[in-house]
């Protein structure tokens, strides 16, 4: 059974468009994350949701907006991708916030042309 | 603000030498310490942590790290390296306490083992 899952696996798309990433956990997790992957491998927080109340929002561009439907579910959101945007993106999940062990999903790897 | 410095972005050692991968931390508060592992096209898989107690902490696959407050180091190390040890390492730092449970990580080090 697959912990943190995200789809889609990989996104190719232009600029100017928008795109979803969705991901889903089955760990009974309470907290969950996304976090931008830049092609230098260097690992940034963008967003955390607790009990699906949004307490992390790092400097990130207001094109870019979270949605937890539930606790299990925590999607992300493009307007008007960019060229810039191309990274890849993770999921995380924790039990709680705090000095929890994250879970990251497998990534999506978003590339704008 | 909370750092974390990985000294060296790619460490290449010969298969059953010494694995040691550096990191050096800045927080204004005592600080929770992770080694995260990332193997090629793949997430994130916590190694091991420091939040609290016994300073040497082991981990999953023989790995182990040393949080030394004096030298602001959580260092990892491995007695003797596999081939499978092959990934990026990350070290990463979080503020123990208040509301900011935001983990920082360090630019990675990319371990490669030589047969």
């Amino acid at each position: 059974d697959t912990a943190v899952s995200q789809t889609p696996k990989y996104l190719v798309t232009q600029m100017g468009n928008d795109k979803s990433i969705k991901c889903e956990q089955n760990l009974g997790h309470d907290t969950m994350y996304w976090y931008k992957q830049d092609s230098k491998k260097f690992l940034k927080i963008m967003f955390s949701y607790n009990n699906k109340e949004l307490i992390i929002n790092e400097t990130v561009p207001n094109r870019f907006s979270p949605k937890s439907p539930d606790k299990a579910h925590l999607n992300l959101h493009i307007n008007s991708l960019e060229l810039g945007d191309s990274a890849v993106y993770f999921c995380a999940s924790s039990q709680g916030a705090g000095s929890y062990e994250q879970y990251f999903g497998p990534g999506t790897r978003l590339t704008v042309t | 603000a909370q750092s974390v410095t990985q000294l060296g972005s790619h460490v290449s050692v010969s298969e059953g030498a010494l694995v040691l991968l550096r990191c050096n931390y800045s927080s204004s508060v005592p600080p929770y310490l992770f080694w995260y592992v990332q193997y090629p096209n793949q997430g994130l898989q916590l190694l091991l942590k420091y939040t609290t107690g016994a300073t040497l902490v082991k981990g999953i696959n023989g790995f182990e790290a040393e949080f030394k407050k004096s030298e602001t180091s959580f260092h990892l190390t491995k007695p003797s390296a596999h081939m499978s040890d092959a990934a990026e390492y990350f070290c990463a730092v979080e503020n123990s306490g208040g509301s900011n449970y935001k983990l920082t990580f360090g630019k990675g080090t990319l371990l490669t083992v030589n047969p």
